[in-house]
């Protein structure tokens, strides 16, 4: 059964710095991994795919990295803003989809 | 363009009350479709989904059951609702390849008093 951690549970930051979040899975063979955000109350907006043959994906502010031989990714959030403060959530599909438990982020004007 | 859409936004219902949440999906044909139930401070936990109509698999043994009546709609049900249902309820539908990317619906808080 796949299993996906995210590493920390919670995180607070100044405005301005950098954000790294980290995800790990327990079974390397996986469709693709999917970064999520959610803000409290409301459904989850996708952020960044990334597939299995893909190394890393960009949106933005946004740079999501996929290393599937060793079951991590990680979410890097560039020069964070207040508006960025939500639960960022990574999902593995290996056909299903298997969820973190998120990383609350808060970051202070 | 595709949209999702789920209802009620908020539900209060008492102990032993029956239960029905909508989901339609529109702009694409023959989705996969999910139900997730999320607790508070924990994680997305898959309860259905279905490939089709009148195809439903589903992922842990509970007080809920799924439907699929139409190609974009998905019901989940309950016939007498216990405590231990009140969660955050959240419909979502996927493309259909091997590159899924999913989207999900706004979700619905369900208070079982």
């Amino acid at each position: 059964k796949q299993e996906v951690t995210q590493i920390p549970a919670a995180l607070s930051v100044p405005e301005g710095e950098n954000l790294v979040l980290n995800c790990s899975f327990t079974d390397s063979a996986i469709y693709n991994l999917q970064w999520f955000r959610q803000d409290p109350g409301k459904g989850l907006t996708s952020l960044l795919l990334i597939q299995s043959s893909q190394r890393e994906q960009t949106s933005g502010r946004l740079n999501a990295s996929l290393d599937k031989s060793s079951g991590r990714s990680t979410l890097y959030i560039a020069a964070s803003q207040p508006g960025d403060s939500a639960t960022y959530l990574c999902a593995v599909n290996d056909y299903k989809l298997s969820f973190g438990a998120g990383t609350t982020v808060t970051v202070r004007a | 363009s595709q949209t999702i859409h789920q209802w009620p936004a908020t539900l209060v219902q008492p102990v032993g009350s029956p239960l029905s949440l909508e989901c339609t999906v529109e702009g694409t044909s023959n989705p996969n479709l999910y139900w997730y139930r999320q607790a508070a401070g924990r994680g997305l936990q898959l309860l259905f989904y279905s490939v089709g109509i009148g195809q439903i698999s589903s992922e842990v043994p509970q007080n809920l059951s799924a439907s699929r009546p139409q190609d974009r709609q998905f019901i989940l049900s309950s016939k007498k609702l216990l405590l231990s249902d009140s969660g955050f309820y959240l419909c979502a539908w996927g493309e259909v390849t091997d590159n899924e990317k999913m989207f999900f619906g706004s979700g619905t808080q369900l208070s079982v008093l």
